[in-house]
């Protein structure tokens, strides 16, 4: 596997600003990944971090709201933009490693965020 | 398309009993399954996927789980539940590039 981390752990945050979450992994990868978790609810891709080109969004999220970066093969960050009380939730990242576990997908520890 | 679906949102066994959580995958090919485990305040755990190698895959921390094609399930199960086990169980398969999660089983486990 590899080692993921995620800054921050946490936040709290008001509404109509933004937040920059990062992910960091210590091994190559092929992907990248961000995920929402709603409070109760299961994962929801958000998108597929690309390296070197624009995020791959699933239906329902934008580019506006949830910008990625991803400037080479071991970090990307996931920006929520103009928060509202509903963008409350985990946010991870996960990556599929280079080599033979490319079907399986590992995790980071997630992102906490709350917006009053 | 593929997708799964998990059979109760909350499980409640005993300290010592057998865990026993229920996934049915739909898929129109053989597909990559797994199971992940969520500890409260942590991230995501792979705790064992199924990828045609072997039907009963054995996983961390004692869980195991059995691909069955004429039952299209792919339930996980540990002989004897210990406290520390209790935490949100997902299924999941792998449709393309992607990773479709059920909606996630919590486990408790009564002293």
């Amino acid at each position: 596997s590899a080692v993921i981390s995620q800054k921050p752990s946490r936040d709290i945050c008001q509404r109509g600003t933004s937040l920059t979450i990062q992910c960091q992994v210590d091994s190559q990868v092929t992907m990248m990944f961000w995920y929402r978790q709603q409070p109760g609810q299961s994962l929801t891709l958000i998108a597929t971090a690309n390296q070197g080109s624009e995020a791959t969004y699933e239906s329902g999220f934008v580019i506006d709201k949830f910008p990625i970066s991803r400037p080479n093969l071991t970090f990307s960050t996931l920006t929520v933009s103009n928060m509202s009380p509903e963008d409350s939730s985990i946010y991870l990242c996960s990556v599929e490693l280079a080599g033979a576990l490319q079907e399986t997908q590992y995790f980071g520890p997630g992102t906490r965020l709350l917006v009053l | 398309a593929q997708s799964v679906t998990q059979l109760g949102s909350h499980v409640s066994v005993s300290e010592g009993a057998l865990v026993l959580l229920r996934c049915n995958y739909s898929s129109s090919v053989p597909p990559y399954l797994f199971w992940y485990v969520q500890y409260p305040n942590q991230g995501l755990q792979l705790l064992l996927k199924y990828t045609s190698a072997a039907t009963l895959v054995k996983g961390i921390n004692g869980f195991e789980a059995e691909f069955k094609k004429s039952e299209t399930s792919f339930h996980l199960t540990k002989p004897s539940a210990h406290m520390s086990d209790a935490a949100e169980y997902f299924c999941a398969v792998r449709r393309g590039d992607k990773i479709i999660f059920g909606k996630g089983t919590r486990l408790h486990i009564l002293p």
